[in-house]
């Protein structure tokens, strides 16, 4: 079974703090993806990435940005993190086209 | 814009009857269509796919309809149970294929 993990379910962090959201996968998947969810607007792509290294933005990248140094973790960083960042963040993997397999997600609050 | 429409926010239907999830595109390129379920505190999985070049796709109790000529999908669950209650996600390929853009949710309340 494809396996997904995030560093944390749950998150509290302050208007300003710079946040790092971490995300594995033990598939050898070479695609790897961060969206986040907010009511009724769906699954929203904010970064993903190809390939160790390399990353191509989403739809909603401002605010964001993304590493990839190995293969299996993709971190998601907020740079300066503010309340309209609250939100639940999910991570994804994929080897074929199409099909994704996401982690569990992290729900942050940002105050 | 939006190119993945489920225009319903929920739905609650009785426990052995039909649940019909709706979900519309604009985008005449899409050629393949997935359906994800989310349990709260879950990440979505996925759930059932069709091709364009089918009309209908059947797996267990769960079929996905598919009317290209009305940029139109649906989802058929039959019959329904309380353990089917989660929010539904309709998807689409774009780009390469690597990307997936995603309807807003169905949530489905199946009540016993």
């Amino acid at each position: 079974d494809v396996k997904v993990t995030q560093s944390s379910r749950y998150l509290v962090k302050r208007t300003g703090e710079k946040v790092f959201l971490e995300c594995v996968q033990d598939m050898d998947h070479e695609n790897m993806f961060w969206y986040r969810q907010d009511p009724g607007l769906g699954l929203r792509l904010i970064y993903f990435s190809y390939d160790v290294k390399m990353k191509e933005k989403g739809d909603i990248p401002e605010g964001y940005s993304v590493s990839r140094e190995k293969k299996e973790r993709f971190s998601l960083i907020l740079e300066s993190a503010s309340t309209n960042q609250t939100s639940m963040y999910l991570c994804a993997s994929s080897f074929l086209i199409y099909e994704q397999y996401f982690g569990p997600g992290t729900r942050l609050t940002v105050t | 814009d939006q190119q993945v429409k489920q225009n319903s926010p929920s739905l609650s239907v009785q426990e052995g009857r039909i649940s019909i999830l709706n979900c519309d595109y604009t985008n005449s390129m899409f050629d393949y269509f997935l359906w994800y379920k989310k349990y709260p505190a879950e990440g979505p999985t996925f759930l059932i796919s069709i091709s364009s070049i089918k009309d209908k796709n059947e797996d267990g109790r769960f079929t996905v309809f598919l009317n290209k000529s009305a940029k139109h999908l649906s989802l058929h669950i039959v019959p329904s149970q309380p353990g089917d209650s989660a929010v539904y996600f309709c998807a689409a390929p774009r780009g390469a294929g690597n990307m997936l853009t995603f309807g807003g949710g169905t949530r489905l309340m199946v009540k016993p």
